[in-house]
């Protein structure tokens, strides 16, 4: 099946900096998306984007399919940034396949 | 609704006995998907229902772990005779159609003492 790499797995920032999180994955997907998993749990959706490339405030997220890789930016970051980012991809079946995420603690 | 609904939100089970798990779907959502996420790792597929069939149930881990959705909307997962690795968050998602956007629930935390 198809496998789903994240890195880096650990991040700390100071309040401000700005940062790249990188998705790899093995196959071609028909969906993708990347999630903030907040401290009580809660899976936030961040980008829906299979391809190309989004923004939405401080975060931004390019999907460069032919070369299998997701990039997400965050810039000027804040420490309600900490939490645990997820990208998830599937290949138009039913599975939805998450990497191990990136643990991000923002630092005041 | 406005969002995916997960009941209850925390659960305190002994070993081996029987729980429920509610899922309330967004209203339309036409996909219903399971997933186990224990601590410190990302979700893990369970099973996936499109309407009320279940398609797909390769995740779920043993003959013990059963998942309906009866009508189409509302989905129960129900483990039965619990062990103490059944512990984990089990987090329930939608989606309108296949190639859409999933959204999430809050999660049920189960643990098994």
């Amino acid at each position: 099946g198809i496998q789903v790499e994240q890195s880096p797995p650990d991040l700390i920032l100071q309040e401000g900096a700005n940062s790249t999180l990188r998705c790899n994955f093995s196959d071609s997907v028909n969906n993708l998306q990347w999630f903030h998993q907040n401290p009580w749990g809660q899976l936030i959706n961040l980008f829906y984007i299979p391809s190309g490339t989004k923004q939405n405030g401080r975060l931004s997220a390019t999907t460069v399919a032919t070369e299998r890789y997701s990039l997400l930016y965050i810039s000027s970051s804040q420490t309600t940034d900490s939490g645990v980012y997820f990208c998830a991809v599937d290949t138009g079946g039913f599975k939805t396949i998450f990497g191990a995420g990136t643990r991000l603690f923002v630092k005041a | 609704g406005a969002g995916v609904s997960q009941s209850p939100r925390y659960k305190v089970a002994k070993r081996g006995q029987d729980v429920a798990l509610r899922c309330d779907p967004i209203s339309g959502h036409v996909s219903l998907f399971w997933y186990q996420q224990a601590l410190g790792q990302g979700p893990e597929f369970l099973t996936y229902f499109q309407n009320e069939a279940q398609l797909d149930k390769s995740g779920l881990p043993s003959d013990r772990f059963f998942a309906e959705r009866p009508e189409g909307s509302v989905s129960t997962l129900k483990i039965q005779r619990t062990q103490q690795e059944d512990s984990a968050v089990y987090l329930c998602a939608s989606r309108r159609g296949v190639n859409t956007e999933a959204f999430f629930g809050q999660g049920t935390r189960l643990t098994v003492v």
